[in-house]
């Protein structure tokens, strides 16, 4: 079966500070990869998703960006937190050519300060 | 732009009795349809989807229901239980790689 994790669970982090969220996916091959934000009483923002290594579409301009430097890994970063970047990440991940159904990961808490 | 909207914020039933989540779209090229279940600090639990071929899907205790014609999504949870309790987001695409969630709505079951 697949299995998504997401590390760290909780992140406290000054404004400025630099930023890397890790996400990765096993059990499955060439997954597309999906990194959203979720602000307080809001739905779920796509930040950005991958189809392959390497290759990243971006959805929102922002001080964000995302890599894959392997098929079932997917790294969010920042190199200066914003206040406003506070929010709660998921990564999510989806069978290519399957369904459109993705599958989320156990999220990231993200407190700028 | 908010293309899927979900207007209740809140929505509380007593258990046993039937739990309706509604969800509104505007874009009409959409073709999937997706309910997602969320607990506090957790990731979204996929629970039900249809496609735009469809108008209703089963699954166990959940249907959701689909009016092309309204641009319109429902889930109906029958009988709701306390474990539901949840935060329900429903979700909308035309696209692979292009899902757009509503803001939820925060479902409390009564014992």
């Amino acid at each position: 079966s697949q299995t998504i994790h997401q590390w760290p669970a909780t992140l406290v982090q000054p404004v400025g500070s630099p930023l890397s969220l890790e996400c990765t996916v096993e059990g499955t091959s060439n997954p597309n990869l999906y990194w959203y934000r979720q602000a307080a009483g809001r739905g779920l923002q796509l930040l950005f998703y991958s189809v392959g290594i390497g290759q990243i579409s971006s959805e929102v301009p922002q001080n964000l960006s995302a890599s894959r430097p392997q098929d079932r890994q997917f790294i969010l970063s920042s190199k200066k937190l914003l206040l406003s970047d506070s929010g709660f990440y998921l990564c999510a991940w989806r069978r290519q050519g399957a369904s459109e159904t993705q599958y989320f990961g156990p999220g990231t808490r993200l407190l700028v300060l | 732009d908010q293309q899927v909207k979900q207007n209740s914020p809140s929505l509380s039933v007593q258990e046993g009795r039937i739990s309706i989540l509604n969800c509104d779209y505007t874009n009409s090229m959409f073709d999937y349809f997706l309910w997602y279940k969320k607990y506090p600090a957790e990731g979204p639990t996929f629970l039900i989807s249809i496609s735009s071929i469809k108008d209703k899907n089963e699954d166990g205790r959940f249907t959701v229901f689909l009016n092309k014609s309204a641009k319109h999504l429902s889930l109906h949870i029958v009988p709701s239980q306390p474990g539901d309790s949840a935060v329900y987001f429903c979700a909308a695409s035309q696209r692979a790689n292009d899902m757009r969630f509503g803001a939820g709505t925060r479902l409390t079951v009564k014992p």
